[in-house]
């Protein structure tokens, strides 16, 4: 079956980079269509997308991150990597990794997620 | 502030149905495909309906989706308590490396 799981530090400081991984199972990243997003969410709030990797290394982000975000793939590894640099405490929130398929456009797999606090 | 845009709650008794509509516009609704998620309280989101109006398996047909124009619903008919979450749309254009308000701003459920 299809597994998705976070992994990252639970606590950065305002300034620093944050490194996260996404490791799956249950599909390759290596097959056409297979894409996996990264999305976050506040504490009480609304769900936001962040990026995207498709199976042919094709990458997408959010317009308003994408001076912080960079997303990168280790097919051989079933993982998925984001960083996003200078964090701000309004960067807190649980992190998500999920599975996107471009033939069936949705995220229809995803990690439990991570939770992320931005504090000195 | 999201491009697609839900009522921020919605409420309804047991057994009753419920609709939560998400409001786009030609250039991502209009021209893509609709999905939506149901966050229970604490878990990650999950998948309820797919391309507009597709269940995935294991979603019971008390779920439904519809699209018309730059709009989608959701239905929930035989409201149980435990539908009680959080319900995102989301609607994607990936014409360039960019993209942007992929998930609506959320309604909360409350089954009365």
């Amino acid at each position: 079956q299809v597994t998705l799981r976070e992994s990252g530090p639970a606590l950065v400081k305002p300034t620093q980079t944050l490194t996260l991984t996404c490791t799956f199972s249950g599909f390759s990243l290596s097959t056409t269509g297979m894409c996996v997003s990264w999305i976050r969410q506040p504490p009480g709030k609304a769900l936001e997308w962040l990026a995207r990797i498709d199976w042919d290394d094709d990458k997408y982000y959010s317009t308003s991150l994408k001076p912080r975000l960079t997303i990168s793939k280790d097919t051989s590894k079933n993982q998925v990597v984001l960083t996003m640099t200078n964090m701000d405490p309004v960067d807190t929130a649980t992190y998500y990794c999920a599975r996107y398929i471009t033939t069936r456009p949705s995220f229809d797999f995803w990690g439990q997620g991570a939770l992320v606090t931005v504090s000195s | 502030q999201s491009v697609l845009t839900q009522p921020p709650s919605v409420s309804a008794a047991p057994g009753q149905k419920v609709t939560i509509s998400c409001s786009g516009s030609r250039s991502n609704i209009g021209n893509n495909f609709v999905s939506w998620y149901q966050q229970l309280p604490g878990t990650a989101p999950k998948l309820l309906i797919y391309e507009n109006n597709k269940r995935p398996s294991g979603i019971p047909d008390r779920f439904s989706g519809s699209k018309s124009g730059a709009s989608a619903t959701l239905g929930i008919t035989g409201l149980q308590t435990g539908d009680e979450a959080d319900y995102y749309c989301a609607c994607a254009t990936w014409n360039s490396s960019l993209s942007s308000g992929v998930f609506g701003g959320g309604t909360k459920l409350t089954v009365l």
